[in-house]
């Protein structure tokens, strides 16, 4: 069973900030928070990871809670192409460790 | 950045026969390459792992005389759909571990008919 707790669909307006939540409550110390997107029909794209302080790319933010039981993704400026499911994935930093995933979020993007 | 280059992206093939994925990574060794199933509008399933020089580890459920996993070096994998039935028409995916996480190939679209 995935690890991980994440609503089932989103909305935001296209120009806003995309704020995609998940639960991660069973972590342990030496998991990470991974986030994933698949726009359709295509593999997944790595987003951001974190482990305990928040983290910024070119992409998007990371929020960890101080306990790490949850997390948030943000987009800053949605656009209509990040319309995608979006998965949260606790796992180990060895690139060996299985990803077990769950539902993910589908979130659309409106003009 | 990493990537993984997978081929075909879709493919279509007689009930019967056998097709051929092919994942290579293209600036990184992979000695690990895990290979996932997805059916329309669920997320992905995870088949089997492969290992370099050593044979794979399939999932529960998984057929591992179905689907043959190759693994003979460091920058290629292949998963084998042997006897294709219209059952297996899915999306195949394979992924890579890397320094930064985990990289995927574009998939590939498996009809059987």
């Amino acid at each position: 069973d995935a690890k991980t707790t994440q609503p089932t669909s989103m909305d935001c307006a296209e120009g806003r900030a995309a704020n995609l939540p998940c639960n991660h409550s069973t972590i342990s110390g030496n998991e990470y928070v991974y986030w994933y997107r698949q726009i359709h029909s295509q593999g997944p794209q790595y987003i951001i990871h974190g482990l305990k302080n928040n983290e910024t790319n070119e992409m998007a933010s990371l929020i960890i809670t101080e306990d790490r039981k949850s997390s948030t993704l943000i987009l800053p400026h949605a656009t209509l192409r990040d319309t995608a499911v979006y998965y949260c994935i606790v796992s180990g930093m060895d690139s060996n460790y299985q990803l077990i995933w769950g539902a993910g979020t589908k979130l659309i993007i409106k003009p | 950045g990493a990537v993984v280059s997978q081929h075909p992206s879709r493919v279509i093939c007689k009930s019967g026969t056998s097709v051929k994925i092919e994942c290579r990574s293209l600036d990184f060794q992979a000695t690990t390459m895990f290979w996932y199933r997805q059916f329309p509008k669920q997320s992905l399933m995870l088949m089997a792992t492969s290992n370099e020089g050593s044979k794979a580890t399939y999932e529960q459920g998984v057929e591992k005389d179905k689907f043959l996993i190759n693994h003979a070096s460091l920058t290629l994998s292949t998963l084998t759909v042997t006897s294709a039935h219209p059952e297996d028409s899915s999306f195949y995916i394979c992924s890579a571990g890397t320094p930064l996480g985990y990289t995927f190939g574009s998939g590939t679209r498996l009809t059987v008919v």
